[in-house]
């Protein structure tokens, strides 16, 4: 297991486009993240899963976005009918809960043009 | 409220010292974290420290923590141009059990040969 893999590594979309991320975390971790992330700003948290259930949505994730971890081990983040405010960087990170942090995948950056 | 706020810049002289600061609000915070985000690239855990530590050292890395003032710094000793990258300060509020992370907007290292 390398780590936490996220595909794509980038996407461009028209705006009104719906887009789908993945992340493949850890094997044995059993809690997952999702994050936001723009130029010059730290990430903001968007969503919380442990194992297969969501424990967590931040109110910056509004109703065009959706999150899964069906069986409890890789996620998807959709976003529908994209907007411009939506181009940022979405990381996913992985852990099992104890201090020693997250580990981070590399990211999908997403632009919608 | 949960806030956590960095310098934005630092830049020192290779061989220098370097000191990132960071203060929080969230007095109950049980971790507080060192990440460090080269551009293009994902976060990468530096280190931590528990909210009962004052100090912790690992290598050319320093962590001071003055729980009474909710200051947290990070001495980098013998600054490498490899150093230069940006580095986000983060704790974990001691409210709820999803343990997300509330970020700082990041300090943006330069090192000058």
């Amino acid at each position: 297991d390398t780590g936490v893999s996220q595909d794509p590594r980038h996407k461009i979309t028209k705006r009104g486009q719906n887009v789908t991320f993945r992340c493949d975390p850890i094997s044995e971790h059993n809690r997952l993240y999702w994050y936001r992330q723009t130029l010059g700003q730290g990430p903001e948290f968007l969503t919380y899963f442990q194992n297969e259930a969501q424990l967590e949505k931040s109110r910056l994730l509004s109703d065009r976005f959706s999150a899964e971890r069906p069986k409890g081990s890789f996620s998807t983040l959709e976003i529908q009918r994209t907007e411009q405010g939506d181009s940022a960087m979405y990381l996913c990170a992985s852990s099992l809960g104890g201090p020693d942090g997250y580990t981070f995948g590399s990211g999908t950056r997403l632009t919608v043009v | 409220g949960e806030d956590v706020e960095q310098s934005l810049f630092l830049s020192v002289r290779e061989g220098d010292s370097s000191v990132i600061n960071c203060t929080y609000t969230d007095s109950s915070s049980t971790y507080l974290y060192w990440y460090k985000q080269e551009p293009g690239a994902g976060l990468q855990l530096l280190t931590y420290i528990f909210s009962n530590m004052d100090m912790k050292q690992d290598q050319r890395l320093t962590v001071l923590l003055n729980k009474k003032d909710k200051h947290l710094s990070l001495r980098i000793a013998d600054t490498q141009t490899g150093d230069s990258a940006i580095y986000f300060c983060a704790e974990i509020p001691n409210a709820g059990n999803n343990r997300k992370l509330i970020w700082g907007l990041g300090t943006s290292l330069a090192v000058n040969p």
